[in-house]
Order: structure tokens, then C-alpha cells, then sequence
């Protein structure tokens, strides 16, 4: 089973709200991702949780809050978004983030539109 | 700055045809590269990944890999209309937080019936 679960698949929001993307895995990873993407261009790494610690932050504005309350539960909590924000949100986990053969598995996405 | 090129495309072939997607690299020290499916407003799915130089094939698929040009290719035999998607090159790099993942642009591929 290769795994990660999303939810909401779709969100709208005004930018004066505060909501939260969720993310589930239960293949034992121990490593979490949150990328961003938008239309016709790669994925971005936002953030990297490796045991249950936040190791890496691509410089993201605050307006995204990255939770990790255990090993298998990744939040991305929004606040304050700007248009601009409206985008795929992919979250993704692999093994470990310490090993070169490390394969990293997408769940299905949270499409975000920014009102 | 870690470097993912690809061609972009549109790549056209016909239905039967062999795809040829390919992907180069700037970091030497990398040493897995990844092929991902992508369809149009889903997410990424893993199709092959490789990690010695060399042939790897699985199916229709075949990866291949020449760290000394820092080139990765992924090659589609018997094309299929179902294999239209765009295809993420990902290769992965060493920094002080661990091993992570850069993604080339991507190729969209089109087989025509």
C-alpha cells in the first residue's frame, strides 16, 4: 500500500479565512513533504517535516503553518491567503529523508482557489 | 543551485510509436533520479526510478541513466493514447537536511490515435 490521503480534494476560500489541509499516511514514513504547484509548472517544496521535526522551510510566507502531530499526520494550516495562493497543494511522504534511494509518494492533492 | 532540465514540449507521437523523454542534471553527487506521470490536474505518480548507470525496464518502460553525461532518459515503447501526460524528471540531492528532491519542468507528451 503506497498511500497518502488528502483532504479536503478541493477548497475555496476568502482571504480573511483561516482553514487547514490534512494529510495521512500509513505506510510507516517517517518523512513528510508539502509542495506547492501551479498550473503548467513543477512541484515546489514548501516544507519537509523527518521525524516528526520540521527540518526543512523553503522560505514560505507565515500565512502557511505546517503542523506535524505525529508520524503519520501532516496539517498545512492557512491564514490570510492571497490570491496568488490558489494552487495544487501535494503533500507527500517517503521512508526517511536521510537516504539517496528514497522514493517520495503524492496523495491526490487539495485544489486551493483564493477568493 | 541544483539544475532539473528538460524539454518541455509538446511531444507528439504516433500511437505505437516509441516516446523518448529526457532529462539532465547539474549536481554530480546526485544519485537516484525518479520518473513521475503526471495528468492534467492530478497528482504525481511514480513510473520508474533508477539509480546505477544503465538500462532499467518494467514493462513498456524503460530507464536510463549516464551519470558521467549527468543524463536520464525515460523511454515509452507501444505508445498509447493513456500515456499522454506530463512527465516530471526528479532527481534527488544531498544538502545538510538530508536527501531531497529537485523536479524539472517537465515534458507533456501526446500520442495520437
Amino acid at each position: 500500500d503506497t498511500e497518502v490521503t488528502q483532504t479536503p480534494k478541493h477548497l475555496v476560500m476568502g482571504m480573511t479565512n483561516k482553514k487547514s489541509l490534512k494529510c495521512e499516511q500509513h505506510m510507516g514514513h517517517r518523512a513528510m513533504y508539502w509542495y506547492k504547484q501551479k498550473a503548467k509548472k513543477p512541484p515546489e517544496l514548501m516544507f519537509v517535516y523527518s521525524y516528526e521535526k520540521l527540518s526543512i522551510n523553503e522560505s514560505v510566507p507565515s500565512r502557511f503553518s505546517p503542523e506535524c502531530p505525529n508520524s503519520s499526520l501532516l496539517n498545512l494550516h492557512l491564514h490570510a491567503l492571497q490570491p496568488e495562493d490558489s494552487a495544487l497543494y501535494l503533500c507527500a511522504s517517503s521512508q526517511t529523508s536521510g537516504l539517496a534511494k528514497n522514493i517520495q509518494y503524492f496523495g491526490a492533492g487539495t485544489r486551493l482557489s483564493v477568493l | 543551485q541544483k539544475e532539473v532540465e528538460q524539454n518541455s514540449g509538446p511531444l507528439s507521437v504516433p500511437e505505437g510509436a516509441i516516446a523518448s523523454l529526457n532529462c539532465t542534471y547539474s549536481d554530480r553527487g546526485s544519485q537516484s533520479f525518479f520518473w513521475y506521470r503526471q495528468y492534467s490536474g492530478k497528482s504525481p505518480e511514480l513510473i520508474m526510478f533508477i539509480y546505477s548507470n544503465g538500462d532499467k525496464e518494467d514493462g513498456r518502460f524503460t530507464a536510463q541513466l549516464n551519470k558521467a553525461s549527468q543524463y536520464v532518459s525515460l523511454l515509452i515503447r507501444d505508445s498509447q493514447p493513456s500515456d499522454s501526460a506530463t512527465y516530471l524528471c526528479a532527481v534527488n540531492y544531498l544538502d545538510n537536511y538530508g536527501q531531497n528532491f529537485v523536479f524539472g519542468p517537465g515534458t507533456r507528451l501526446s500520442v495520437l490515435p
